[in-house]
């Protein structure tokens, strides 16, 4: 069973460009979570989707980022106008359900440059 | 969120055990008690979870005191590579919250 996937490892985007972070969960997991850390911090949640709906955004900045979890495919988080700030390492986990009795199965990351 | 208290850091020798310390003295009756850990350079990984009864898996133990207010992780032996920021995080039963708040963590040092 392969374990939570995450494209690309690595990106480097110039300021003021859009960056795409793809997440596929495991095999029979149907809620994903996104996580970010930024340099020397702790790791902050940002949201939480199940299929075709957002279901808790509280920790995604107010502007320029907008997350999805379609029918089909991957879920897809995008940073559009990328700032400096931006540069982060973002990490995708997955349960398949939602309550605290099943634990989350991360990826390795992807590791965002913004130059 | 119910927080969480822990050690900022601890040492130990390759093939020792370890026990990682964690309060949680505002925790709830439905909130389970995880641990996660994140090596160098990598995503989190999922070490082990419980309730209210101590648990075994194949990477550690969790003991959890009686009152709930306080648990331990422990690896039986340690290697180099268990070195590692542990997270000991609360996690809401049905219909808490999904996400995990993590805390700064215990940053474990493995000596060889």
């Amino acid at each position: 069973n392969a374990g939570v996937m995450q494209n690309p490892r690595h990106l480097v985007r110039r300021r003021g460009q859009e960056a795409r972070l793809r997440c596929s969960p495991m095999k029979g997991h149907s809620h994903v979570y996104w996580y970010r850390q930024l340099p020397e911090e702790g790791l902050k949640f940002m949201v939480y989707l199940q299929k075709e709906n957002i279901i808790d955004e509280s920790g995604m900045p107010k502007e320029r980022f907008s997350a999805e979890f379609p029918k089909e495919g991957p879920s897809i988080l995008r940073i559009q106008q990328v700032v400096r700030g931006d540069s982060a390492a973002y990490f995708c986990a997955s349960s398949p359900t939602r309550t605290g009795a099943y634990e989350q199965y991360f990826g390795p990351g992807t590791r965002l440059t913004v130059t | 969120d119910a927080k969480t208290t822990q050690p900022n850091s601890m040492e130990s020798n390759e093939e020792e055990p370890v026990h990682l310390p964690c309060n949680h003295s505002t925790i709830s009756g439905t909130d389970y008690i995880h641990w996660y850990r994140q090596l160098p350079s990598q995503g989190p990984e999922y070490v082990i979870h419980g309730l209210t009864s101590n648990v075994n898996n194949r990477m550690a133990s969790l003991a959890i005191a009686e009152d709930r207010k306080s648990s331990t992780l422990i690896l039986h032996r340690a290697t180099l590579r268990d070195a590692a920021v542990y997270y000991c995080i609360l996690k809401g039963g049905q219909g808490g919250s999904e996400k995990l708040v993590f805390g700064k963590g215990t940053k474990l040092t493995v000596n060889p």
